[in-house]
């Protein structure tokens, strides 16, 4: 069936550098798409979510990409800090449907 | 924002008991609320779909009488783990969308089977 899968599963990066988690999704009917963040042993926290009429979104200190010629979500996060460290999931809703997500992507970050 | 309440946060039980884990919209109606199952370093696998007043929709390879879905007012819904085993240990979510299709977690229940 349809999925939507990461590119990388690790991320290690720099306190203060910029983050960037990749995200592809292969059904070209969604038309919603959300990046949540998920500390260990805690539900799902919405970051930011962008529908599929834009291509750009920004919130506090995260930005969202969508293309969707490619179908590749990203989401960038400024000047990194130790608190970001958990997993990403990006997850995707088409119409009414229940969101599926992606394998996640854990973010590391080194002080 | 949205608020949904997940209850117990944490729960062991042997194996073969049964344990119901309940999941509450605090400042909103839901009726549709969603069941997910979530593996150590895995990710969040839907189990069925809680509708208000009518029958769950289970995903393929979900059992149906294992895994029974109850959403009996439009602020709750309850997932009870039936004769769990080991292999049923995991994290339940459970989360419930709101108007323009954005969707609130619980905090998750771990479950843990001995």
């Amino acid at each position: 069936g349809e999925s939507v899968g990461l590119h990388l599963p690790t991320l290690s990066v720099q306190e203060g550098d910029n983050s960037i988690i990749n995200c592809a999704y292969s059904n070209s009917a969604s038309d919603y798409f959300i990046w949540y963040k998920q500390e260990s042993g805690k539900g799902p926290q919405f970051i930011i979510d962008i529908r599929s009429n834009m291509d750009k979104r920004q919130g506090q200190r995260v930005t969202v990409l969508l293309n969707k010629t490619v179908k590749h979500l990203s989401l960038q996060i400024a000047a990194t800090q130790p608190g970001d460290s958990a997993v990403y999931f990006c997850a995707e809703m088409a119409g009414n449907t229940p969101l599926v997500f992606g394998k996640g992507t854990r973010l590391s970050v080194i002080a | 924002g949205a608020v949904v309440s997940q209850h117990p946060s944490w729960v062991i039980c042997k194996s073969g008991t049964s344990v119901k884990i309940e999941c509450r919209s605090l400042d909103f109606q839901a009726t549709t609320m969603f069941w997910y199952r979530q593996f150590p370093k895995q990710s969040l696998m839907l189990m069925a779909t809680s509708n208000e007043g009518s029958k769950a929709t289970y995903e393929q390879g979900v059992e149906k009488d294992k895994f029974l879905i109850n959403h009996a007012s439009l602020t709750l819904s309850t997932l009870t783990v039936t004769s769990a085993h080991p292999e049923d240990s995991s994290f339940y979510i459970c989360s419930a969308p709101v108007t323009g299709g954005e969707a609130f977690f619980g905090q998750g229940t771990r479950l843990t089977v001995v």
